[in-house]
């Protein structure tokens, strides 16, 4: 089974700075997606952003983008231009594309921002 | 649509009672995935449904827990003879086959329960 490691249980930035979360993952295919996911307090998980393993361009999305490494099986997220907003759970999730469609996820990193 | 939505968000029960959660689709969805999260850790799987079928069970889902998801629209989770180690959140998260493996997945707010 894949397994995800987020390494950072907690991580600080301050507001307008810039932070980065890591990932790291095991597996043996060669395809598959990477998802990073924000859980706010009380609320639900929402999709960051997503980068397809066969596409070697990091993806972007505003001020959030990632730098896959892929021989590495690293996929770190970061964050420019921090704001009170992103505070929150970040999780890192691995889904196969071969067997079912389930999103394993890491244990998270729980990003403060202060002011 | 408004979302996936879940009930109850909030549950307590005692210890050896039964317990059945609802999950409500994002209505073009045909893929259903049920999850496990305990305090500090992240969602694990239990469960997925295509359509009405379920496809896939995680190793998890003790003979306790059965889903279900009659005409491929809600589901529901049932837990049987509760224990204390069955407290966690239940999230319910969905999405669609049409955009294949890289497809976004919808997060319901979740059920909390507690067994006392």
């Amino acid at each position: 089974a894949q397994t995800v490691t987020q390494s950072q249980p907690e991580m600080s930035v301050q507001e307008a700075e810039t932070v980065t979360l890591s990932c790291t993952y095991d597996t043996s295919e060669s395809d598959y997606y990477l998802f990073w996911y924000k859980q706010p307090p009380s609320r639900q998980m929402i999709l960051v952003i997503r980068q397809e393993a066969y596409k070697q361009q990091n993806a972007t999305e505003n001020r959030f983008s990632v730098n896959f490494q892929k021989a590495a099986k690293s996929f770190s997220l970061k964050i420019s231009d921090s704001q009170l907003g992103d505070a929150a759970m970040y999780f890192c999730a691995y889904r196969s594309s071969n067997s079912g469609y389930a999103l394993n996820f890491g244990k998270g990193t729980s990003l403060l921002v202060t002011p | 649509d408004t979302g996936v939505s879940q009930n109850p968000r909030h549950k307590i029960t005692k210890r050896g009672q039964n317990v059945t959660f609802r999950c409500d689709p994002i209505s073009e969805h045909n893929r259903l995935y049920w999850y496990r999260q305990t305090l500090g850790q992240g969602p694990e799987f239990l469960t997925y449904f295509q359509n009405e079928a379920q496809l896939e069970k995680s190793r998890l889902l003790s003979d306790r827990f059965s889903a279900e998801r009659p005409k491929g629209s809600f589901s529901t989770l049932e837990i049987q003879r509760t224990e204390q180690g069955d407290s966690a959140m239940y999230l319910c998260a969905t999405d669609s086959t049409r955009r294949g493996g890289g497809t976004e997945a919808f997060f319901g707010q979740g059920t909390r329960l507690t067994v006392v």
